[in-house]
């Protein structure tokens, strides 16, 4: 088991340009999160999916689309990067019913918009 | 909103020593799951511990523990025997019990374990 991965592992972008940073779980969970982590800010949530099919805006979506492929992938799209965007990203998933709803996170992607 | 207030930015602890790391939360549901995650410089999230509140014991997992304050609305995080390899940055997380919701994290706190 791969558990989640993520990709890429690092990225550096130009303001305005696009990127779809990809994430995909093995353990056959159905709920998939991403988030986002800045210095002094924790993990904030920027979309996620409980289920194939749905999606729902988190905390920080402003700048992101989201994607559920399948129940293995979900996608996370910067159509117009902005330096803002600078940040490390986490994908996380989570199988509903398991004690305590644990989420497995992915090693992240760190990304720098210049 | 639920939210998670961690008030200690940086902590350091000698080795072999015993540390509490601070955490409180609000909330209005009855019934909820707390977590602390652990992320070393490697940057994997780490689950470290986990707690349901309407479980009135508290979790331990070998050298960490938590002191539940469900009236207080407070959950820290006791580590002992300090390790080096326990240096990271520690968060703690709460989530609604329907399940399948999404973590809301605290700021985090910086610990650094000196040998």
């Amino acid at each position: 088991n791969a558990g989640v991965t993520q990709t890429p592992k690092f990225q550096v972008l130009k303001t305005g340009q696009s990127m779809t940073l990809q994430c995909a779980q093995d353990m056959n969970h159905n709920s998939m999160y991403w988030y986002r982590q800045d210095p002094g800010m924790g993990l904030r949530l920027i979309y996620y999916s409980a289920s194939e099919g749905t999606t729902d805006k988190g905390e920080v979506p402003n700048g992101y689309n989201v994607s559920r492929l399948n129940k293995r992938e979900f996608s996370l799209r910067l159509e117009s990067a902005a330096p803002s965007q600078t940040s490390v990203y986490f994908c996380a998933s989570s199988l509903k019913g398991n004690p305590y709803n644990e989420q497995f996170f992915g090693p992240g992607t760190r990304l720098t918009v210049l | 909103a639920q939210t998670v207030t961690q008030s200690q930015p940086e902590m350091s602890v000698q080795e072999a020593e015993t540390v509490t790391l601070s955490c409180t939360y609000d909330t209005s549901e009855s019934n909820y799951y707390l977590f602390w995650y652990k992320q070393p410089p490697s940057r994997q999230m780490i689950l470290v511990i986990r707690q349901e509140a309407y479980k009135q014991q508290n979790a331990t997992e070998n050298r960490f523990s938590v002191n539940f304050q469900k009236a207080a609305k407070s959950f820290s995080l006791k580590i002992s025997d300090s390790q080096l390899g326990d240096t990271a940055m520690y968060f703690c997380a709460f989530m609604k019990p329907s399940g399948n919701t999404p973590l809301v994290f605290g700021k985090g706190t910086r610990l650094s374990v000196i040998a």
